[in-house]
């Protein structure tokens, strides 16, 4: 089954190089969220895309942090000038959004990104 | 600001044990509650959520009461497996909001 799927799995970026981290949500997801999780710690919300308007970044860390979704479907997160804080596991999720029951997120396997 | 407070683990049990995980959390309003788990390996799974007090959400033999009173969403299994081994992660849904909020998590381990 095609469930939400992220791209590279695994990145290691020196410290000061941009990445991008991409997401494609479940086909025909309204919704679209990221997550950061740090090692040993639960997800913290990140941004949310409603089609391809962002409705909600209060829990971007910074300037550096900048999200995208042109056409309501696949999103990229790209970081610019990594630092060391920005190591984490990076998970998108998507959500239906037909009606009250499938508000549900969808969860992918996550980016790991180390930054040495 | 809202928040989730889970119990450290790792938590080890023998095959068959019961399990607690405590869940309470701190929100305005009446937020619905959620536990997600993920095996080794794996993304995030939805386990079971309770949307109003008093309510009652079950999945694969898990339990979770949604209890205002105590602000609490304590997960409960009878008799857990080897297979129940995972990370299991309290959250929370603000009244209003979409951003899922989420406890630290809870590292289960079932032994032989």
């Amino acid at each position: 089954g095609a469930g939400v799927s992220q791209s590279p799995r695994y990145k290691v970026a020196k410290r000061g190089q941009d990445v991008a981290l991409r997401c494609d949500p479940i086909s025909g997801h309204v919704s679209l969220f990221w997550y950061q999780q740090a090692l040993g710690q639960g997800p913290e919300f990140l941004t949310y895309f409603q089609n391809e308007a962002q409705l909600d970044k209060s829990g971007l860390p910074s300037d550096r942090f900048f999200a995208e979704r042109p056409e309501g479907s696949v999103s990229t997160l790209k970081i610019q000038r990594t630092q060391q804080e920005d190591s984490a596991v990076y998970l998108c999720a998507s959500s239906l959004d037909s009606d009250a029951r499938s508000y549900e997120q969808y969860f992918g396997p996550g980016t790991r990104l180390t930054v040495t | 600001g809202d928040s989730v407070t889970q119990m450290e683990g790792p938590v080890t049990l023998s095959e068959e044990a019961f399990l607690t995980i405590n869940c309470t959390y701190t929100a305005t309003g009446y937020p619905s509650l959620f536990w997600y788990v993920q095996y080794p390996g794996e993304g995030l799974q939805l386990l079971l959520k309770a949307t109003k007090a008093d309510d009652k959400g079950s999945n694969k033999g898990f339990e979770a009461t949604y209890r205002k009173e105590t602000t609490s969403f304590h997960l409960e299994k009878g008799s857990v497996q080897v297979s129940d081994s995972a990370v299991y992660f309290c959250a929370l849904l603000p009244t209003g909001r979409r951003a899922l909020t989420f406890g630290s998590g809870t590292r289960l381990q079932v032994q032989p």
